[in-house]
């Protein structure tokens, strides 16, 4: 059975830091790219980055290039999302999702999702 | 950036009734589109993927069509458990713009 469980949300100040962790199992994990997709308080759902099945390629939205660093070890089943300089909307429900393929563009869509943990940046 | 337009953005209807909900891209995406189910506190749930591939598990009752820039969820006999907010996203290229959401509500 394919799990995805998210850790490392809270709370912190703007300007703040905080290290999103998924851990994967059920499936090979390598073989398969990862993506983290937010959802603000009452909003849609809003892409933020993905990963290639090996780590070698990384792509981020616009809204948080510069700032966030995806990143994943593959020894150890885990995605991660490094998260600096945090905004007051950067608060939402951030989720670990699996892609169907190794590759992240020209891509199918992402068959299973974690149950979300909560980022708020507020002082 | 691909944008994704879903119409409409809200719809209410009845158990039983046939259900289309519409996905436009600013540019060609050929088929790389994908339609989720979310509902309240839960997960996206991934229904559709390649535009017109039913998810393993996912009721035969949805189904989805189109290509290029033209795109459509279709749930053929809504059932109680369907009320949700629809979501289309495209893997075409990055970022993986979604759409804005249909939320489907009981009449």
């Amino acid at each position: 059975e394919v799990q995805l469980l998210e850790s490392g949300g809270g709370l912190v100040q703007p300007g703040g830091s905080l290290r999103l962790s998924c851990a994967a199992s059920g499936f090979t994990f390598s073989s398969y790219a990862m993506s983290w997709v937010r959802q603000a308080p009452g909003k849609g759902l809003e892409w933020v980055s993905a990963v290639s099945g090996s780590g070698g390629i990384s792509f981020y939205a616009d809204s948080v290039k510069g700032r966030f660093t995806i990143s994943r070890d593959n020894s150890k089943n885990t995605l991660y999302l490094q998260m600096d300089s945090l905004r007051a909307d950067d608060t939402a429900v951030y989720y670990c999702a699996k892609s169907q393929d190794f590759v992240v563009v020209v891509a199918a869509g992402c068959d299973y999702w974690g149950q979300g943990t909560l980022v708020t940046v507020s002082s | 950036d691909i944008q994704m337009t879903q119409s409409p953005s809200s719809l209410s209807a009845s158990v039983g009734d046939r259900v289309t909900i519409t996905c436009r891209a600013r540019q060609t995406i050929t088929n790389f589109l994908n339609w989720y189910q979310q509902k309240p506190g839960k997960a996206p749930k991934l229904l559709i993927y390649a535009a017109s591939s039913l998810q393993s598990g996912v009721p035969s009752r949805f189904s989805g069509s189109g290509s290029g820039t033209h795109f459509t969820l279709t749930i053929s006999s809504l059932q109680p458990e369907d009320f949700a907010t629809y979501y289309c996203q495209q893997t075409y290229n990055t970022p993986h713009t979604f759409g804005q959401g249909t939320k489907l509500e009981i009449k």
